[in-house]
């Protein structure tokens, strides 16, 4: 069975401070995992996936992160945070597969200090 | 690329009313999502088309809601009657195929409010 959890619910940093957006995952077979971002009143927006190729993974905006197998682990960082990077983030873990169901963490809201 | 589009953007409703959402996916995406996001939740998954054919119907309210994709391309989720706790966000989602490492793409929503 595959979930996923977040570890923070809300996450508050100063501008220009580094950003750490933490989830766990469980899967049964080899998953794709994403981050997706929300801004208010927006629809969902893909910041990166990791399929099966490099372990850290770049996307958009700056933002990366890190497959770590050993820790079932695929944290989200940012070295400096931007006031538009405030959102609600969601970390998602898919096995493809006939179903390619797509499972949702609870989300974690950023906030940004200036 | 034109991105999922999605109509009414916002949408309020008497409870026992009817509503129907509209969704056109990304040009050529066989899978077509319909999520649920409650405030404050994560996004819950209604229903998955692939073509015009149900994949997972399994945590959809049939008693009050029904979706379809007669011609495999664009889809309509309807929610009659509708209740208090069916004020939500409707966003739909789609993709090109259903294998692995397959991203959905999300349109922005359709906002619920049942009053």
């Amino acid at each position: 069975a595959q979930s996923v959890t977040q570890l923070d619910s809300h996450v508050s940093v100063s501008e220009g401070t580094p950003v750490l957006l933490r989830c766990n995952y469980s899967s049964s077979y080899s998953p794709s995992l994403f981050w997706y971002v929300q801004h208010p009143n927006k629809g969902l927006q893909l910041l990166l996936k990791y399929t099966s190729a490099a372990t850290l993974v770049k996307g958009i905006n700056g933002f990366e992160a890190e497959f770590k197998k050993s820790e079932t682990s695929f944290h989200l960082t940012k070295p400096s945070a931007h006031m538009s990077d405030a959102a609600e983030y969601f970390c998602v873990v898919s096995e493809g597969g006939t179903g390619n169901q797509f499972y949702f963490g609870t989300g974690t809201s950023l906030t940004v200090i200036p | 690329e034109a991105g999922v589009a999605q109509s009414p953007r916002y949408k309020i409703i008497e409870k026992r009313q009817s509503v129907a959402f509209w969704c056109n996916p990304i040009s050529g995406h066989a899978t077509l999502y319909w999520y649920q996001q409650i405030l404050g939740q994560g996004p819950k998954l209604l229903i998955q088309f692939q073509n015009n054919g149900v994949v997972d119907d399994s945590q959809l309210p049939k008693d009050r809601f029904s979706a379809e994709r007669l011609k495999g391309v664009d889809s309509t989720l309807k929610i009659q009657p509708a209740k208090l706790e069916d004020s939500a966000v409707y966003l739909c989602a789609s993709s090109f195929h259903r294998g692995r490492g397959n991203t959905i793409y999300f349109g922005e929503g359709s906002w619920l409010t049942v009053v």
